[in-house]
């Protein structure tokens, strides 16, 4: 069974403030690693997937690290902003006959406060 | 469609009751998951299917719960005589490959209720 562990589990910061949460699983078989948005009310947004060690990815203000020998990835918001209020889920995909399939965190629920 | 539609949006079902939660995927897409989000916790997987094949079911809690996608296409998700452990969102994903290297896209989910 694979482990996908998200700290912290909720975070209030300020407009403005930069943040960071992580997501930790197993350095074994890694195949690759989801980060999604969801805000409320609407569709969980794929922001990333990787797959190397040593990978960084940025979109906007939103960038994600990995770190597949030690089993971890950050995600770093620079500037937060209210409309960065969401729920941040990371997932990896089991192997063998379940490849595809996604093991999620249980999220980091970020708020921004204007 | 332009994106993953779920209906209904919203299910209060009374216990005992049969649900069905209908996915409408992105036309051509060919992996479809159902996941089931509790209150608190992450998504959990439920089952998988690859054009109409349901390759992985291991995921269903219960011989009550039943996936269909008999074209191809569109999904539904049956539960049978629900219970108050049911109560969760249903999530529908679809994905235009087989295989995790691309992010999948998500409907808006199913919020189901059980009083």
């Amino acid at each position: 069974i694979l482990n996908v562990e998200q700290s912290p589990q909720s975070l209030h910061v300020q407009e403005g403030d930069s943040t960071n949460f992580t997501c930790s699983f197993p350095s074994s078989n890694f195949y690759a690693l989801h980060w999604y948005r969801w805000e409320t009310a609407k569709s969980p947004e794929a922001l990333f997937v990787m797959t190397l060690n040593g990978d960084e990815k940025k979109k906007g203000r939103i960038s994600a690290t990995l770190n597949t020998k030690e089993g971890y990835s950050y995600l770093y918001i620079k500037g937060s902003q209210p409309e960065d209020s969401a729920t941040y889920l990371c997932a990896c995909p089991a192997g063998g006959t379940s490849y595809g399939k996604l093991t999620f965190g249980q999220g980091t629920i970020l708020t921004v406060h204007p | 469609g332009a994106g993953v539609s779920q209906s209904p949006r919203y299910k209060v079902a009374k216990r005992g009751q049969d649900v069905a939660l209908r996915c409408d995927p992105i036309s051509g897409h060919v992996s479809l998951f159902w996941y089931q989000q509790a209150l608190g916790q992450g998504p959990e997987f439920l089952t998988y299917f690859q054009n109409e094949a349901q390759l992985d079911k291991s995921g269903l809690p219960s011989d009550r719960f039943f996936a269909e996608r008999p074209e191809g296409s569109v999904s539904t998700l049956k539960i049978q005589r629900t219970q108050q452990e049911d109560s969760a969102v249903y999530l529908c994903a679809s994905s235009l490959v087989f295989g995790p290297v691309r992010g999948y896209t998500f409907g808006s989910g199913t919020r189901l209720t059980v009083v």
